[in-house]
């Protein structure tokens, strides 16, 4: 079971630089999002989406776009790389609907490192 | 058992011990909460969950205990084992909202 699946693992990159961070689950779960995680604190949401074609902003969305295609893949991309986007970015996804509502699956992280 | 007072950042366990990890929210709002574990270089993982209708909620090895008077969360792990060296953290959403609003995390150390 693949479950949700975050490519890369690892990157680092120079100040100004763009790339992106590819999210895709195989549960035909209708929630996606995307979290970023610092040192000494907790997850903090980024971008989300309930559905293909629908997104929306977290608590942090500066310097983040996202999009949302198909229902298995959640894409972030970080259009000019600063050093405070320096952090471990976790995808999760879910299914919507009140008997399994809010369990999310996580990701296994994209550690980044902006130079 | 050893416990917690309202969300220190580390907690350690002797192993066999009764773990009590604590967890203060901040909206009274909320109605579902949710505890996750993360292992070192790893996503968190769901523990248990527990709904505003409830006070307690038990799994394996595991209960949630919810005070809504005072916003309050609490999971207990039984008889707690090295594998349960971890970061725990409590989330909470609001009605008819599915975005989660995470702790700051406690981690937990096991001594053998």
């Amino acid at each position: 079971n693949a479950g949700v699946t975050q490519t890369p693992k690892f990157q680092v990159l120079k100040t100004g630089q763009s790339m992106t961070l590819q999210c895709a689950q195989d549960m035909n779960h209708e929630y996606m999002s995307w979290y970023r995680q610092d040192p000494g604190m907790g997850l903090r949401l980024i971008h989300y989406s309930v559905g293909a074609g629908i997104t929306d902003q977290g608590e942090v969305p500066n310097g983040y776009n996202v999009s949302r295609s198909t229902t298995e893949d959640f894409p972030l991309r970080l259009l000019s790389a600063a050093p405070s986007q320096t952090s471990v970015y976790f995808c999760a996804s879910s299914y919507l609907g009140f008997t399994a509502k809010n369990i999310q699956y996580f990701g296994a992280g994209t550690r980044l490192s902006v130079l | 058992g050893e416990s917690v007072g309202l969300h220190l950042p580390t907690l350690s366990v002797q192993e066999g011990d009764n773990s009590i990890i604590n967890c203060a929210y901040s909206n009274s709002a909320s109605d579902y909460f949710i505890w996750y574990k993360q292992e070192s270089g790893k996503g968190p993982q769901f523990i248990i969950d527990i709904r505003s209708n409830m006070d307690k909620r038990q799994g394996q090895r595991v209960t949630v205990l919810l005070n809504k008077t005072v916003k309050h969360l609490s999971l207990q792990i039984a008889a707690t084992q090295p594998g349960d060296s971890a970061v725990y953290f409590c989330a909470e959403s609001l009605t008819n909202d599915y975005k989660l609003s995470f702790g700051a995390g406690t981690t937990v150390t096991v001594r053998a």
